[in-house]
């Protein structure tokens, strides 16, 4: 079945690089998806990836995608106290199931 | 259209009382799907509509769970008879048919059951 797996914490200091790691098992996953979530509020979609890709690029956003391994990364660039949020990484499929699977989420702390 | 839309977004109800969460997804997208959200988790996957249609549930949906869309836009989601265990975030997400999926959520409605 799918599974999808997260560490949950990470903390960074104001302006350094935040890499935020994620294992997935579902081969046939077609595309994965970054959501941030904040407190109190529901996930906002930050970016995703096809499979068929191994890096995309956004502003400060950097996704690298290891099919082989099932490694899926999210790099932020000059980390803000804004950034301060849950990330969560999710699988989709291409193949009429248009579910994500979601992992338990990463919660990143800006240490000033 | 400013986004996907949940009411209410909190609801407090006695155990055994039943309960109607509303969405109303972004207007032009066809697809919609409700997901529920326990604490330290992520969301998982309760069903979804294409249009009207209801093409997929999750094993989570027990029978005392049923989702409507009536007229292929807005949508509710009943919960008779609610256990303890109901009390979660109940998110709701939008889309496009098509590739890639993107799914936009709404802010969510938090279930308590007492």
């Amino acid at each position: 079945g799918e599974d999808v797996e997260q560490s949950l914490f990470l903390s960074v200091r104001e302006g350094d690089s935040s890499v935020i790691n994620c294992t997935y098992t579902d081969s046939s996953s077609t595309y994965l998806y970054w959501y941030k979530q904040e407190p109190g509020a529901g996930l906002q979609l930050l970016t995703y990836i096809f499979s068929n890709m191994d890096m995309k690029q956004d502003q400060r956003l950097t996704v690298l995608l290891n099919k082989k391994d099932k490694h899926l990364s999210l790099r932020i660039a000059d980390t803000q106290t804004g950034d301060s949020a849950i990330y969560f990484c999710a699988e989709g499929s291409d193949f009429g199931n248009e579910k994500l699977t979601f992992g338990t989420g990463t919660r990143l702390t800006i240490i000033p | 259209d400013t986004g996907v839309s949940q009411n209410p977004r909190h609801k407090i109800t006695k155990r055994g009382q039943n309960v109607t969460f509303r969405c109303d997804p972004i207007s032009e997208h066809n697809r919609l799907y409700w997901y529920r959200q326990t604490l330290g988790q992520g969301p998982e996957f309760l069903t979804y509509f294409q249009n009207e249609a209801q093409l997929e549930k999750s094993r989570l949906l027990s029978d005392r769970f049923s989702a409507e869309r009536p007229k292929g836009s807005f949508s509710t989601l009943e919960i008779q008879r609610t256990e303890q265990g109901d009390s979660a975030m109940y998110l709701c997400a939008s889309s496009l048919q098509g590739s890639p999926y993107e799914q936009y959520f709404g802010p969510g409605t938090r279930l308590t059951v007492t």
